[in-house]
């Protein structure tokens, strides 16, 4: 029951770029939240945007939300090597339900 | 400052063991969750717990089964261990009503089980 699917599956930039990742859903949402793992660790909260939001930001992440498109996007904006890690948006199916995630590798 | 503490970050079990795995949160959260994470299927919710002695199958409950004795405890057990169930297991807590779409998950840092 994939809700949520990001888009692409991995991206490599180089430190100082912005990193860009979407994420597509299916069914009609009440807020949307990014997530981020480190290799081999637990997920982290970064953002949570509500339906009725189109853009949030948290000091270099920048949320936008396209409720007519079910889409989102995830700008992190003059990347370093420490945001290396994968990316997840989630919705909220009986729990919540993540997508697959999007792997970014940022090199210095 | 750890908040959801998961027992064991690695084991290795045999094929047919019954394996228990431990979360514990110290948020007083009403809501855990238990996650099973494989490459290329991200992560899918095997069982969740919105109250003590509460549970609910998630999409893949077969061949697991969870205990909440107790608010801060979610345990998970494997009763007959299979090599398919090899796999990277994250437990989560969340503090709003019941399983409300503002729900933030925290997540403990992750148990990686290995059945050979």
């Amino acid at each position: 029951s994939q809700q949520g699917e990001e888009d692409p599956q991995a991206l490599s930039i180089q430190e100082g770029e912005n990193a860009t990742m979407n994420c597509s859903y299916k069914t009609s949402i009440n807020n949307l939240q990014w997530y981020r793992q480190n290799s081999g660790r637990g997920l982290v909260h970064l953002i949570l945007i509500r339906s009725n939001e189109r853009e949030k930001h948290s000091g270099r992440l920048r949320v936008t939300l396209d409720t007519s498109k079910k889409s989102s996007s995830l700008l992190i904006t003059a990347s370093r090597a420490a945001d290396t890690a994968s990316y997840f948006c989630a919705t909220k199916g009986t729990a919540l339900i993540f997508g697959k995630g999007t792997t970014l590798s940022v090199s210095s | 400052d750890v908040k959801v503490t998961q027992s064991s970050r690695y084991l290795v079990k045999r094929t047919g063991e019954k394996v228990f795995l431990e979360c514990v949160q110290d948020m007083d959260h009403e809501n855990m969750f238990w996650y099973r994470q494989d490459p290329g299927l991200g992560l899918r919710l095997i069982y969740f717990s919105y109250d003590v002695k509460m549970k609910e199958k998630g999409d893949i409950p077969e061949g697991y089964s969870v205990s909440r004795e107790k608010k801060e405890r979610f345990s998970l057990i494997l009763e007959s261990a299979s090599t398919n169930q090899t796999s990277m297991y994250l437990c989560a807590s969340s503090g709003q009503g019941a399983l409300s779409g503002a729900n933030v998950l925290t997540f403990g840092a992750g148990s990686r089980l290995t059945v050979l």
